[in-house]
């Protein structure tokens, strides 16, 4: 198993409050990710980083703000939680191969977030 | 954005059954993976498909990269209970050594009857 840890593993939260959820990595991947898993939506991108301190939005990114200042961390906050954010969040990591391999997303065990 | 549409949504199967499953997209893809998802855990990868007519097997699981790139396809062979779980498609459509922006399918829920 790749190594990523999630943590915590599951939160409740009341709305308004901000969140940071937290993604460790002991493979030296470049590429770190976050998804959001919903039912009927499958896994949907919120934000990635390529290298430390460079990220990107990805397709449901509002309201989500990442940091990573570190190749082994990737912090995903909520600034100000809604209910809409309820939700199971995965972080995933990949590496630059030749061939094309770096498309190949490893993912952590995901966080439970509640928001109340 | 793009999308990826998968079906069948669900399979309830008897042990023993081959399985088929597919994923199609409104546009094309160079990448196509296979994740499996069991209860309280992370996706897995099963199989990571590159080029146009691609056949790669991992066990009993046989997956294709279709001739248009816009389709995929997973087959499970001989099913047995541990089978059970969401297998999801995700496909890619951006250069070698770019950051990976996977899309995904909304998954096939996987059931198998003793």
């Amino acid at each position: 198993d790749a190594g990523i840890t999630q943590s915590p593993r599951h939160k409740v939260t009341e709305t308004g409050t901000p969140v940071t959820l937290r993604c460790h990595q002991t493979e030296n991947h470049r590429y770190m990710y976050w998804y959001r898993q919903d039912p009927g939506h499958g896994l949907r991108l919120i934000h990635y980083s390529y290298g430390v301190k460079d990220t990107d939005k990805g397709e449901v990114s509002d309201g989500y703000s990442v940091s990573r200042s570190k190749t082994e961390d990737f912090l995903l906050t909520l600034e100000s939680a809604t209910s809409s954010q309820t939700s199971v969040y995965f972080c995933a990591i990949s590496e630059y191969k030749l061939g094309g391999a770096d498309t190949e997303a490893f993912f952590g065990q995901g966080t439970r977030l509640t928001v109340v | 954005g793009q999308q990826l549409n998968q079906s069948p949504q669900s399979m309830f199967i008897q042990e023993g059954e081959d399985v088929s499953m597919n994923c199609t997209s409104s546009s094309i893809f160079n990448t196509w993976l296979w994740y499996k998802q069991e209860p309280g855990e992370g996706p897995v990868l099963l199989i990571a498909l590159y080029k146009a007519g691609e056949l790669t097997s991992n066990g009993r699981l046989t997956a294709q990269f279709g001739i248009t790139r816009k389709d995929s396809f997973l087959n499970i062979s001989a099913s047995i209970p541990s089978d059970v779980g969401i297998y999801f498609c995700a496909g890619h459509a951006r250069e070698p050594g770019t950051a990976s922006k996977l899309t995904f399918g909304t998954g096939t829920r996987l059931q198998v009857m003793l």
